[in-house]
């Protein structure tokens, strides 16, 4: 398997603009989690799906983000409008049985806002 | 916060040394699992240790746990250059509603090893 797919990688993008983030998890694996990993707040978790299903958003910053997993092999997270805060390493993991088992990192995208 | 924190911030050691990084947390888990982080890459999970374990080791890994004091620790034996990273302790709550399934990390030990 080649393992948890983030794409971009690298993201520079004005103030404003509307930025989306794709990842495809590992297949067979039924969570997804989006992170965030910055210096200043370390490394945080946004949202995690189950079967698809977001189940916890309560690490979603604000209503400008926003994310989506239409179905098991596909997930974005998309900023709108995005600002310069939002710049960080965005990374995306999947695992086989929530909370139970090891998550995988896909290799990030680290987002530049200016 | 159920976050964990590592602890120390940074470790220096020279190659051949052993390094130990430990991790607090405060509430209740299901397990506990350790990371590691190359600069600009992202995570690898290195090992999980359950809450009824004590300790597990793998390879020159080893991992204690221990519940009473809400600690574990990640010991590298003979330690190599490329050991040179950040590792993170990651937890899973127990039994937390709509919680359950969240690994809260750490911010990470960030870990030298000198040729």
């Amino acid at each position: 398997d080649a393992g948890v797919i983030q794409s971009p990688r690298h993201e520079v993008t004005e103030m404003g603009q509307e930025v989306t983030l794709r990842c495809k998890p590992i297949s067979g694996h039924n969570s997804l989690f989006w992170y965030r990993q910055t210096m200043m707040r370390g490394l945080e978790l946004l949202i995690y799906f189950n079967n698809n299903v977001p189940i916890d958003d309560s690490g979603m910053p604000e209503d400008r983000f926003s994310a989506k997993m239409p179905n098991a092999s596909f997930s974005t997270l998309k900023i709108q409008p995005s600002e310069p805060r939002d710049s960080a390493v965005y990374f995306c993991a999947s695992s086989s049985r929530t909370g139970w088992v090891e998550a995988f990192f896909g290799q990030g995208t680290r987002l530049t806002v200016v | 916060s159920q976050q964990g924190e590592e602890d120390p911030q940074a470790l220096s050691i020279q190659e051949g040394e052993n390094a130990t990084m430990n991790c607090s947390y405060k509430t209740s888990i299901n397990n506990l699992q350790w990371y590691r982080q190359n600069s600009g890459r992202g995570l690898v999970h290195l090992i999980l240790i359950r809450s009824n374990e004590r300790e597990k080791h793998s390879g020159r890994l080893r991992v204690t746990l221990d519940t009473s004091k809400k600690s574990s620790s990640l010991l590298i034996t003979a330690s190599r250059a490329a050991d040179t990273a950040s590792y993170f302790c990651a937890t899973s709550e127990a039994d937390r509603g709509s919680t359950l399934g969240r690994l809260y990390f750490g911010r990470g030990t960030q870990l030298t090893v000198w040729p």
